[in-house]
């Protein structure tokens, strides 16, 4: 079975400073791995993916994500931190069969003015 | 954004009622799932569909039941609703294809009191 693990539930960072959320997956098969953030009252959008190729993945609003086989991580990053990235961030694992996608419990991020 | 929508949005109502939340989609994607969010838990998996009339159990299925009598509908019942079904539910799509990305709703936020 596939499993999702997100360290800290709460991160905080002060406005302009670096933003590491961070995802463990275990997987017996090379994964799809998500990323997708939820603003307060809203459903989940996609903020990038990895499917096949290149390990460092870009998505929206200036987050990317680096995968690491060797360590069977995901984590998000953002060099700099904006006001309008407080949310609640989920790290997932997509199907490879199957048809079941697993989420992780969520980090929820507060930017500090 | 991808044509999800769910309805309805907001309800609250007795313990021992049934309780009827549908999603609806307009993209023809093969796949549509329900989830719940819970703070601690993230998101959940319900039941999912496959097809029209295909439909199979998630982790937490007990209470609940589903139906899809059309490709673009996804019904949600909960035949007797309990307080522990009040949360936030939300319905996705996606192709089920390796590799492909889930969409989301907007979500349907129930208490049961």
């Amino acid at each position: 079975a596939q499993s999702v693990t997100q360290l800290g539930s709460h991160v905080s960072v002060s406005e302009g400073a670096l933003v590491l959320l961070r995802c463990n997956y275990s997987s017996s098969v090379p994964p799809y791995l998500f990323w997708y953030v939820q603003y307060p009252n809203q459903g989940l959008q996609l903020l990038l993916k990895y499917t096949t190729g290149a390990t460092l993945v870009k998505g929206i609003n200036g987050f990317e994500a680096e995968f690491k086989k060797s360590e069977t991580s995901f984590h998000l990053t953002k060099p700099s931190a904006h006001m309008s990235d407080a949310a609640e961030y989920f790290c997932a694992v997509g199907p490879n069969t199957g048809n079941q996608f697993y989420f992780g419990t969520g980090t929820s991020l507060t930017v500090i003015p | 954004d991808a044509g999800i929508t769910q309805s309805p949005r907001h309800k609250v109502t007795e313990t021992g009622t049934p309780v009827t939340l549908r999603c609806h989609q307009t993209e023809n994607h093969r796949y549509m799932y329900w989830y719940r969010q819970d703070p601690g838990h993230g998101l959940r998996l319900i039941h999912y569909s496959y097809g029209v009339k295909d439909t199979d159990k998630g982790e937490v299925s007990d209470g609940y039941s589903v139906s899809r009598s059309k490709t673009e509908d996804f019904l949600l019942t909960l035949e007797s609703a309990t307080s522990s079904q009040t949360s936030v539910y939300f319905c996705a799509i996606s192709d089920g294809l390796a590799g492909d990305t889930q969409y989301f709703g907007p979500g349907t936020r129930l208490t049961v009191l």
